[in-house]
């Protein structure tokens, strides 16, 4: 079955530091894929998404880019804030599956001044 | 006001009891579902609704049961609480065309001493 694996949390680091944060997905098909951010105490939101192999998506200066022959959409930011400490998760939505998301374990990111 | 409300936010009870947790949108999205959240463990789903005569079994439903009231309502139940269901659950709602991005509440964190 369609499955997604990110790398293991906690990642500490300083503020202005690079980020990247591993994610892998198994999928038959042609899934899409997501990032979502959960900030301390709140439900989770929608940071970037790609629909199609090669698309990048970006937001608030992260950035991911769809790589289907490595099935990987890595979730990258040149320099992290304060602001940014959270748990991320990736994600895989489906036709075959009715368009449910499926995600990673989270990954918990603490940023430090 | 938030556009998908969990009540309550915060619950704790007792093995043995039954706890319902509720959950209502204003977004006028079709599309309802239950999550739940361990640490370590991501996002489980538990029970979705594609319209208010719909409603399908996610990944980890037993234990567990569901209502769809209305277009605006879905609730979640817990007919005999058990200690391995304490956990944070996260409603969430989407769009027919969304390609994937989820509306989620602000998540009822549930204890069971």
């Amino acid at each position: 079955g369609n499955s997604v694996t990110q790398m293991e949390g906690p990642v500490t680091l300083s503020e202005e530091a690079f980020l990247t944060i591993n994610c892998t997905y198994t999928a038959t098909g042609y899934p899409s894929l997501f990032w979502y951010v959960q900030y301390p105490g709140e439900g989770l939101q929608l940071l970037l998404k790609a629909t199609k192999a090669d698309d990048k998506g970006s937001n608030k200066g992260f950035e991911a880019t769809y790589r289907k022959e490595t099935t990987s959409f890595h979730l990258e930011k040149g320099s992290v804030q304060v602001s940014d400490s959270a748990v991320y998760f990736c994600a895989l939505s489906s036709y075959n599956q009715g368009g449910k998301l499926i995600f990673g374990q989270g990954t918990e990111l603490s940023v430090k001044p | 006001d938030a556009d998908v409300t969990q009540t309550p936010r915060n619950r704790i009870t007792k093995t043995g009891k039954r706890i319902m947790l509720e959950c209502s949108q204003t977004k006028g999205h079709d599309r309802m579902y239950w999550y739940r959240q361990d640490p370590g463990l991501g996002l489980q789903l538990i029970y979705y609704s594609f319209d208010v005569k719909d409603i399908n079994k996610g990944e980890i439903s037993d234990g567990y049961s569901v209502s769809r009231q209305a277009q605006a309502k879905f609730s979640l139940s817990l007919e005999s609480a058990i200690p391995n269901q304490t956990a944070l659950y996260f409603c969430a709602t989407s769009d027919v065309d969304s390609t994937g991005e989820l509306f989620f509440g602000e998540g009822s964190r549930l204890t069971v001493l």
